[in-house]
């Protein structure tokens, strides 16, 4: 089936200190997109990779999309404690449907 | 922000019941989506609707059932809820065309006792 596999689970890093989740599909992605959740909240659309090789940038939020579209990855520059939460990442492939990632979650140590 | 709401945010009922969980949005989306997510955990995808008069299962069984009569409205009814039924659900909406960006709902949290 199509499937997104999400790597770390969690993750535990001091503040300052970067962060990167990935993502990764069998199958090529028409788009990606990744959500982030605060704890206790709702998930929020943070953006959408569409080309191959696509590099978008917000503030300290670098993303990459991969050359075969299989892949992608979200790093964080110097991490704050208001980047704290769960990130997704989600699929789309091309059939209307989004599927999610498992998520990573972010604890900041101050 | 998105035009997308849930009612009620937070239920507490007894074992038995039955309840629908409200959802309405006011973007003209064709697409809702109703998700459940336990804290902290991965989002599981259990019904969807493409437009008026269409519903269909999502990806994790579920004894819940929704309808779409109006294309703003997509309520989520448990006819008899039980503990296993106690979780976050997520209401969300998507526009056709749009590479499927979701907006969520801030979630209505269900305690099944």
């Amino acid at each position: 089936g199509q499937q997104v596999m999400q790597i770390p689970q969690y993750q535990h890093v001091q503040e300052g200190e970067d962060f990167t989740t990935y993502c990764n599909s069998s199958t090529t992605l028409s788009n990606i997109q990744w959500y982030k959740q605060r704890p206790g909240g709702h998930p929020v659309f943070l953006i959408q990779l569409v080309k191959s090789g696509e590099v978008k940038k917000q503030k300290r939020l670098t993303f990459q999309f991969g050359e075969a579209k299989k892949n992608s990855s979200l790093h964080i520059t110097a991490t704050q404690t208001t980047d704290v939460g769960t990130y997704f990442c989600a699929g789309n492939f091309g059939n209307e449907k989004l599927t999610f990632g498992t998520g990573t979650r972010l604890t900041i140590i101050p | 922000e998105a035009d997308i709401y849930q009612t009620p945010r937070y239920l507490v009922i007894g074992t038995g019941k039955k309840i629908t969980l409200e959802c309405s949005q006011t973007m003209g989306h064709d697409k809702m989506y109703w998700y459940q997510q336990d804290p902290g955990m991965e989002l599981h995808l259990i019904h969807y609707s493409y437009g008026v008069n269409s519903t269909e299962k999502g990806d994790l069984s579920s004894e819940s059932t929704v309808s779409r009569i109006r294309t703003e409205h997509f309520p989520l009814t448990l006819e008899s809820a039980r503990p296993s039924h106690t979780s976050q659900y997520l209401c969300a909406s998507s526009k056709i065309g749009s590479g499927n960006t979701i907006y969520f709902g801030e979630g209505s949290w269900l305690t099944v006792v």
